[in-house]
C-alpha cells in the first residue's frame, strides 16, 4: 500500500521568507502526487499535482513542488511567505481508487 | 455550481445515538469518499464508493455504515456513536479516469458526549 510521511508537525516562518513543506512517499507504482491546503474551518482545497511529465509542478497562489524519484520526495516551497498562506498543508498519494494523506503541517507565518 | 455539499455542518450527539451525515456532489462524479480528521493523523478513509451500486471499506470502517443512494449522494450512518467518533467528517468526490484529485465538501463537525 502507499503511504506518505510530513516531516515535521508545525512550521514556523517569518512573512517574505522561503517556505518549505516536506513531503516523502512510498509507493510500489509511478506515483501520483497531490498537495492539498486547508484554512480554518473549511475543507481541503487542491493546491497542485504530479501525474507524469515535468517534474517541477507550479500550483496556486505562488507554490510548487518537485518530484524527485531518487529520493521518494514531493516536497512543497514558496520563494516568500505572506501572511496569507497561513494554513495546514497535506502531501496524499493515490492508491488505486484512494488517496492516502499525510498527518498534515500546520504553517504559521509570523509578521 | 455547489460541488459537494455536507449537512449537517455541525451536530452534537451523546453516546448510543444514532444520525446519518449527508453528501450530494453536482458534478457528475462517478466515486465518492468518507474521510475522518483528527489532529495529527491528516485524513483516514472510512468509506469509499468508487461507481454507483458499490462500496468498499477504507482504513476506519468500524462504528460505521454507509450508503450510496444515487450517482449524486453519498451518506454515512453512525449507528451508535460513540466519544471516539468525535471528529470532523469530510466527504469528497472524484470523476472517474481522471489523474486522481478529490474534491471535498466543507466539512462536518461531530462531537460525541
Amino acid at each position: 500500500a502507499q503511504s506518505v510521511t510530513q516531516l515535521g508537525s508545525h512550521v514556523s516562518v517569518s512573512e517574505g521568507a522561503l517556505v518549505l513543506l516536506r513531503c516523502n512517499y512510498s509507493s510500489s507504482v509511478p506515483p501520483y502526487l497531490f498537495w492539498y491546503v486547508q484554512y480554518p474551518n473549511q475543507g481541503l482545497q487542491l493546491l497542485l499535482k504530479y501525474t507524469t511529465g515535468a517534474t517541477l509542478v507550479k500550483g496556486i497562489n505562488g507554490f510548487e513542488a518537485e518530484f524527485k524519484k531518487s529520493e521518494t520526495s514531493f516536497h512543497l516551497t514558496k520563494p516568500s511567505a505572506h501572511m496569507s498562506d497561513a494554513a495546514e498543508y497535506f502531501c496524499a498519494v493515490r492508491d488505486g481508487n484512494k488517496l492516502v494523506f499525510g498527518a498534515g503541517t500546520i504553517l504559521r507565518v509570523k509578521s | 455550481n455547489a460541488g459537494v455539499t455536507q449537512t449537517p455542518k455541525f451536530q452534537v450527539l451523546k453516546t448510543g445515538q444514532s444520525m446519518t451525515l449527508q453528501c450530494a456532489q453536482d458534478m457528475n462524479h462517478n466515486s465518492m469518499y468518507w474521510y475522518r480528521q483528527d489532529p495529527g493523523m491528516g485524513l483516514r478513509l472510512i468509506y469509499y464508493s468508487a461507481s454507483e451500486g458499490t462500496t468498499d471499506k477504507g482504513e476506519v470502517p468500524n462504528g460505521y455504515n454507509v450508503s450510496r443512494l444515487n450517482k449524486r449522494e453519498f451518506s454515512l450512518r453512525l449507528e451508535s456513536a460513540a466519544p471516539s467518533q468525535t471528529s470532523v467528517y469530510f466527504c469528497a468526490s472524484r470523476l472517474q479516469g481522471n489523474t486522481g484529485e478529490l474534491f471535498f465538501g466543507e466539512g462536518s463537525r461531530l462531537t460525541v458526549l
